[in-house]
């Protein structure tokens, strides 16, 4: 079975700031992929970005960017240039690129970011 | 649809109730998955479908629980005697069997059990 970790329960940011949320997760899996979601008050969870654990290289996505250190399972979200549009939640998810769970999305308990003008 | 479209978007009924949560997926996606989001948590999974069929109902909580989906388009997460531990967001997801990158979540619907 897989954790998911989320140690920072609110965070806040000015506008035009850089602000990184942390992640930790705990799996015997050796290939899986590692997501951040954003969730607006609409409810529905956007994907930010995704990273493939096989992958050394770090994902990008404009102004959002990951820092995967494999070995210390831990998978941090940096946004740069916060905009008060990025206020919302945020999830980290998990799940394994193969096998009876591959379909299957674990989630953190979330960071509530705040973008303050 | 363009989208996951899950109705209705709020919901409130009386414990002992029963309940039916409908998802819409996107057309062409054969795989549906029904997650519940607790308040101050992240989603759990509840059930997944490949087609019509239930692949994986292991993370129902109870026999109160069932889902169904008869014709391998829209499902119906149905909830019998509810109880206020009920109380949740319940999230509806879809995606092509063979591209998981398409994975799409729905707006929700938010069950309150008074």
């Amino acid at each position: 079975a897989q954790t998911v970790t989320q140690s920072q329960p609110e965070m806040s940011v000015q506008e035009a700031e850089t602000v990184t949320l942390s992640c930790t997760y705990d799996t015997s899996e050796s290939n899986y992929y590692l997501f951040w979601y954003k969730q607006p008050p609409s409810r529905q969870m956007i994907l930010v970005i995704r990273q493939e654990a096989y992958k050394q290289q770090n994902a990008t996505e404009n102004r959002f960017s990951v820092n995967f250190q494999k070995a210390a399972k831990s998978f941090s979200l940096k946004i740069s240039d916060s905009q008060l549009g990025d206020t919302a939640m945020y999830f980290c998810a998990f799940r394994p690129t193969s096998g009876a769970g591959s379909y299957q999305l674990t989630f953190g308990k979330g960071t509530k970011l705040s973008v303050i003008p | 649809g363009a989208g996951v479209s899950q109705t209705p978007s709020n919901k409130v009924t009386e414990k002992g109730k029963y309940v039916e949560l409908r998802c819409d997926p996107i057309s062409g996606h054969t795989a549906l998955y029904w997650y519940r989001q607790s308040l101050g948590q992240g989603p759990e999974f509840l059930i997944y479908f490949q087609g019509t069929g239930a692949a994986d109902d292991s993370g129902l909580p109870n026999d109160r629980f069932f889902a169904v989906r008869p014709e391998g388009s829209v499902s119906t997460l149905k909830i019998q005697r509810t109880e206020r531990g009920d109380s949740a967001v319940y999230l509806c997801a879809s995606s092509l069997t063979r591209d998981r990158d398409s994975y799409t979540f729905g707006s929700g619907t938010r069950l309150t059990v008074v």
